[in-house]
């Protein structure tokens, strides 16, 4: 098993509203990555969890809280986001390596999040 | 620092013409190159990848790509395009930040391919 499955495929929400992203794999991957993208851009790494602990946060606004609570879950909470955080948010994951070791990172489908 | 150049924003090409999409990096480090595809509405699919050994690489869906370290590319190329090829392709390079491992992306290449 290859994938990685995110859900929702789509959301809208209001400002107020709190909502969640999922992303899961069964790969055995101890590496997994929030990415940002909006249209017409490259993906934009957000978070970065290894070994289930937050390894890498990208200066992300607090409205964003990500959450790892297994090697193969990966959520990402929403809360109180302003219409500029629509975009789609993609999951990856991998294995974790050392000594510049590079471990490819496979993506999941993405949430298309629109915010109203 | 790592970051990657993708030299068209949009290349137009008919059915079956050949299609070359350029990439241009910088890096200190080793090179760890890849091309992705992001059909519309879904996410990133790994084309092909460069990490060490031949020069020339090949991937999936008949592209291939040519790492050039005097000419610091990795240049894209399909022999004959099909209208389902039709998508966004971004080149990226892997970069260090922090003690990790990181993909470092291009702005992106809009392949368009006409009837």
């Amino acid at each position: 098993d290859t994938e990685v499955t995110q859900t929702p495929k789509h959301l809208v929400m209001g400002m107020t509203n709190k909502k969640s992203l999922k992303c899961e794999q069964h790969m055995g991957h101890r590496a997994m990555y929030w990415y940002k993208q909006k249209a017409k851009k490259p993906p934009e790494l957000m978070f970065v969890y290894s070994y289930e602990k937050l390894s890498i946060n990208e200066s992300v606004p607090s409205r964003f809280s990500p959450e790892c609570p297994n090697s193969s879950l990966l959520n990402l909470h929403l809360h109180a986001l302003q219409p500029e955080d629509s975009a789609l948010y993609l999951c990856a994951s991998s294995r974790t390596g050392s000594g510049g070791v590079y471990n490819e990172q496979f993506f999941g489908p993405g949430t298309r999040l629109t915010v109203l | 620092a790592q970051s990657v150049t993708q030299l068209d924003s949009q290349v137009p090409v008919f059915e079956e013409a050949p299609v070359e999409l350029r990439c241009n990096y910088s890096s200190s480090v080793s090179v760890y190159l890849f091309w992705y595809v992001q059909y519309p509405n879904q996410g990133l699919q790994l084309l092909l990848k460069y990490l060490s050994g031949s020069t020339l690489v090949k991937g999936i869906n008949g592209f291939e790509a040519e790492f050039n370290k005097s000419q610091t590319s990795f240049h894209l190329r399909k022999p004959s395009v099909h209208i389902s090829d039709t998508a966004e392709y971004f080149c990226a390079v892997v970069g260090l930040s922090g003690g990790y491992n990181k993909l470092i992306f291009g702005a992106g290449t809009r392949l368009a391919v006409h009837p």
